[in-house]
């Protein structure tokens, strides 16, 4: 089973409101990955998390805030964000997050910001 | 510096009509190199995984193939069904090796 799974599939919100985004993976996957793609450009990584731990943030503005519950979830807290941040979000998982892994993507959210 | 070029940028075939997909690369030590299909809206479908030169792989009208400058998915009388991106991606040994570097992608268009 090669699944990752996003909730909500679309959400529209204003530049006040507070959402989540979540994702979860069983495959056992010890590595877990939110990725940010605008239309015909490739995706964009923005948080990387390796058992639990964030260990890479790509200078991601405050306004996106990750969190990973445990080693199946992750979640993706967005406040006060601007038109600009609307993009389809992907969340990925793969094995522990060493060099030459295959990373597994879900099929993603697609966020508009009014 | 790391790079992915893609080409063509578009491909448009007819059903049946065999053709080659380009990944070209330039990367300080590949850890691996990645194809990836995406439908409009959708994320990513992993494809394939190639790791050294001479190394192919096979799945249905599509096979992957890599050599130390490029890699071609090679696809087989196509059908409308296998109208999608096409994504390429690389990790490369030095520096943040979890951070694939991607390609723009060939839009391929397979009319019936």
């Amino acid at each position: 089973d090669t699944e990752v799974t996003q909730t909500p599939k679309h959400l529209v919100m204003g530049m006040t409101n507070k959402k989540s985004l979540k994702c979860e993976q069983h495959m056992g996957h010890r590595a877990m990955y939110w990725y940010k793609q605008k239309a015909k450009k490739p995706p964009e990584l923005m948080f990387v998390y390796s058992y639990e731990k964030l260990s890479i943030n790509e200078s991601v503005p405050s306004r996106f805030s990750p969190e990973c519950p445990n080693s199946s979830l992750l979640n993706l807290h967005l406040h006060a964000l601007q038109p600009e941040d609307s993009a389809l979000y992907l969340c990925a998982s793969s094995q522990s997050g060493g060099a030459g892994e295959t990373q597994y993507f879900g099929p993603g959210t697609r966020l508009l910001v009014l | 510096e790391d790079q992915v070029t893609q080409s063509p940028e578009a491909l448009r075939l007819q059903e049946g009509e065999s053709s080659s997909l380009n990944c070209s690369y330039t990367v300080s030590g590949l850890r691996g190199l990645f194809w990836y299909r995406q439908d409009p809206g959708k994320g990513p479908e992993f494809l394939f995984t190639l790791y050294s030169a001479g190394e192919e792989k096979e799945k249905e009208r599509l096979k992957a193939t890599l050599t130390k400058k490029e890699s071609f998915l090679h696809i087989t009388a196509p059908k409308p069904e296998d109208s999608a991106t096409y994504l390429c991606a690389v990790q490369a040994r030095a520096g943040n090796n979890r951070k694939l570097i991607w390609g723009l992608g060939t839009s391929l268009a397979v009319n019936p």
